[in-house]
């Protein structure tokens, strides 16, 4: 199986202020890459997938970078509605794998 | 608007059984493949099983597989997901998503889930 890490676990972070969070893969998945946003109570929100494609809807302020092994998702500018978990699957094989998470809090 | 309803959910015994079930509107669902994705209290999400959009593919995670199997009725807009065994770690809310065009992710549309409790 795939294995997925991220770092940081957790970020404490600002309004305004620009985030970065990053995935790493066990082994190359190419651009297959989701990202997901998950607040408390609710089901996850698709961000990104392919890597850097933004989901319909998605404000510009988030963005996807990265191939191979290593992947980013920026914040560029942290919004109030931004306080959330945060995390990224891969789906370059079965069976799929997600992160363990990042929490942005204040 | 895509919509994704989860229902079955509720409290069990260890090694008993429970089925859960995914009715999909505001999409062509034979089109599509369905996960299911599951998180514990207070933990990650773990995705455990897919169904292509005509049944005749399905994956499960190993911590499931064996255990739990998914199935689809294209006439009645609904997979459902039948869990045998039930073990206190399989305690989580279950999601179903719906795959995305062209297939890949878990997912690109989310149901609000729904709690499984195994205990004794």
């Amino acid at each position: 199986d795939i294995q997925m890490t991220q770092s940081p676990s957790s970020l404490s972070a600002s309004v305004g202020d620009r985030v970065t969070i990053t995935c790493r893969a066990s082994q190359d998945i190419i651009k297959y890459l989701a990202w997901f946003q998950q607040k408390p109570g609710k089901p996850p929100k698709s961000l990104i997938y392919g890597a850097n494609i933004l989901q319909t809807g998605v404000p510009s302020r988030f963005g996807g970078s990265g191939s191979v092994t290593e992947f980013n998702l920026t914040i560029s500018s942290l919004q109030p509605d931004d306080f959330a978990s945060y995390y990224c699957q891969q789906y370059s094989a079965y069976p799929l794998t997600f992160g363990p998470g990042t929490k942005v809090d204040v | 608007q895509v919509q994704l309803v989860e229902s079955g959910g509720g409290v069990v015994q260890p090694g008993r059984s429970l089925r859960l079930s995914c009715a999909a509107s505001g999409f062509p669902f034979s089109s599509y493949g369905i996960h299911w994705v599951r998180q514990a209290p207070g933990k990650g999400l773990e995705w455990v099983a897919f169904i292509s959009y005509d049944g005749s593919r399905v994956h499960y995670a190993d911590s499931v597989k064996g255990r739990f199997t998914i199935s689809r009725d294209n006439s009645r807009n609904t997979v459902d997901f039948q869990m045998n065994n039930l073990r206190v770690a399989d305690t989580a809310v279950y999601f179903c998503a719906k795959d995305p065009p062209g297939g890949g992710y878990a997912g690109d549309y989310w149901g609000q889930g729904t709690l499984v409790t195994v205990s004794s």
